[in-house]
């Protein structure tokens, strides 16, 4: 069973262009949460999704994010208008999400993506 | 609201030696509790969870924590430290707040150093 799979796993934008960063989550999970690791800090929590559903974007920036996972393929996080602010490491994780027995879920990491902003 | 708070950024021990990662958390709810390991330029691996079952729990590498919940601590330990085991972990709970989405709250992360 392969992991949690993203790409690309370096990304270099200059600012102003848009940056796609794709997740494809363990075979069976049908639930992705995104988070952003920004230098010298931890993970920060920014959108959780499930097939064609955002269920939480409370960590999302206002202007320029969005995500989105499909029913078929990968889920996305897109950044627009790219500011160097936005370098760091991306994080995908996957879920198989059962609600029998309470609030707990394992997460599966994926490599990361690192965007750099030039 | 759950929070965790890492109090050391940095440890150094010497190879063969007890590893200590202190980690104390809050949280109104009874908590989902992990500790993650990431090395560099890697995704995160899951070392161990506690969901409310022993508070003893015992992880991947020899490592384990114990949950107190008078101390709301989650140490980490490990008897003996490897030269592999450098790398930063994670202190992290599961939100369980009025949203429940399982979405991870983490600490800063402390760098462990291992010293031949």
């Amino acid at each position: 069973n392969a992991g949690v799979m993203q790409n690309p796993r370096h990304l270099v934008r200059r600012r102003g262009q848009e940056a796609r960063l794709r997740c494809s989550p363990m075979k069976g999970h049908s639930h992705v949460y995104w988070y952003r690791q920004l230098p010298e800090e931890g993970l920060k929590f920014m959108v959780y999704l499930q097939k064609e559903n955002i269920i939480d974007e409370s960590g999302m920036p206002k202007e320029r994010f969005s995500a989105e996972f499909p029913k078929e393929g990968p889920s996305i996080l897109r950044i627009q208008q790219v500011v160097r602010g936005d370098s760091a490491a991306y994080f995908c994780a996957s879920s198989p999400w059962s609600l029998a027995g309470g609030s707990y879920n394992e997460q599966f990491f994926g490599p990361g993506t690192r965007l750099t902003v030039l | 609201a759950q929070s965790v708070t890492q109090l050391d950024s940095h440890v150094s021990v010497s190879e063969g030696t007890p590893v200590l990662l202190r980690c104390n958390y809050s949280s109104s709810y009874s908590p989902s509790l992990f500790w993650y390991v990431q090395h560099p330029n890697k995704g995160l691996q899951l070392l161990l969870k506690y969901t409310s079952a022993a508070t003893l729990v015992k992880g991947i590498n020899g490592f384990e924590a114990e949950f107190k919940k008078s101390e709301t601590s989650f140490h980490l330990t490990k008897p003996s430290a490897h030269m592999s085991d450098a790398a930063e972990y994670f202190c992290v709970v599961s939100d369980r707040g009025s949203s429940n989405t399982g979405k991870l709250i983490f600490g800063q992360g402390t760098t462990l150093q291992v010293k031949p």
